[in-house]
């Protein structure tokens, strides 16, 4: 099983909020990336990282920034919490290979 | 037109059933096919990984790559109820290509009835 945790796993919070989401991996991985998923939709990729002091945006632009100054440790920030970052924010991370990506458990976010 | 396209169901089917979920691409740079398995309030795990064309034979599940149509399939044989969940598809350019960024397909919900 992939050693990857995501807190908190639920958080509902009021709008204007700052809000961090941890993301943390035990398995040395090098890249690590953020998606967005909301209910029957795809996943979207919102920030990668390819090592320490990398991080990029992806495909689906996002008001979240992202930081990567320990290779295991891959924290998401909203400095203004909105209604519509309601969704699910997932975690993941992927050796030197090619292809396959190991996900957290995701976190649910609500923001009222 | 999506890169990957995948019928996002709902698929139900008898326990015991044989399933085929598939998806399409209009990428020729893929060339590592994935499948995922997603339990609802769960992340995705990985389930079959695939590298170009053929098969790919798992237990009950078995993969297959056809790359001169960009179609792939998932069978799972003997459906069990524990199967139920979301199957998303997923591919990648590898060395030189998507640097290493996943493309999805929308996912397809599956549900064995007992």
């Amino acid at each position: 099983e992939a050693d990857i945790y995501q807190t908190p796993r639920y958080l509902v919070i009021g709008t204007g909020k700052k809000i961090t989401l941890e993301c943390s991996q035990t398995m040395g991985h090098d890249k690590m990336y953020w998606y967005q998923q909301d209910p029957g939709m795809e996943l979207h990729l919102i920030h990668y990282s390819y090592g320490v002091n990398s991080t990029e945006k992806g495909d689906l632009s996002s008001e979240s920034t992202v930081s990567r100054i320990r290779t295991e440790h891959f924290p998401l920030t909203l400095e203004s919490a909105r209604p519509s970052h309601t969704s699910q924010y997932l975690c993941a991370s992927s050796d030197s290979g090619v292809g396959e990506q190991f996900f957290g458990p995701g976190t649910r976010l609500t923001v009222l | 037109q999506k890169e990957v396209e995948q019928d996002p169901g709902p698929l139900s089917v008898p326990e015991g059933a044989i399933v085929s979920l598939n998806c399409t691409y209009s990428n020729s740079a893929f060339q590592y096919f994935m499948w995922y398995r997603q339990y609802s309030r769960k992340g995705p795990e990985l389930l079959m990984y695939t590298y170009s064309s053929g098969n790919k034979e798992d237990g009950r599940f078995t993969a297959q790559v056809d790359k001169s149509s960009k179609y792939i399939s998932l069978f799972i044989r003997d459906s069990q109820p524990s199967d139920s969940a979301t199957y998303l598809c997923a591919m990648d350019g590898g060395w030189g290509g998507s640097n290493y960024k996943l493309t999805f397909g929308k996912g397809t919900l599956l549900t064995v009835n007992p």
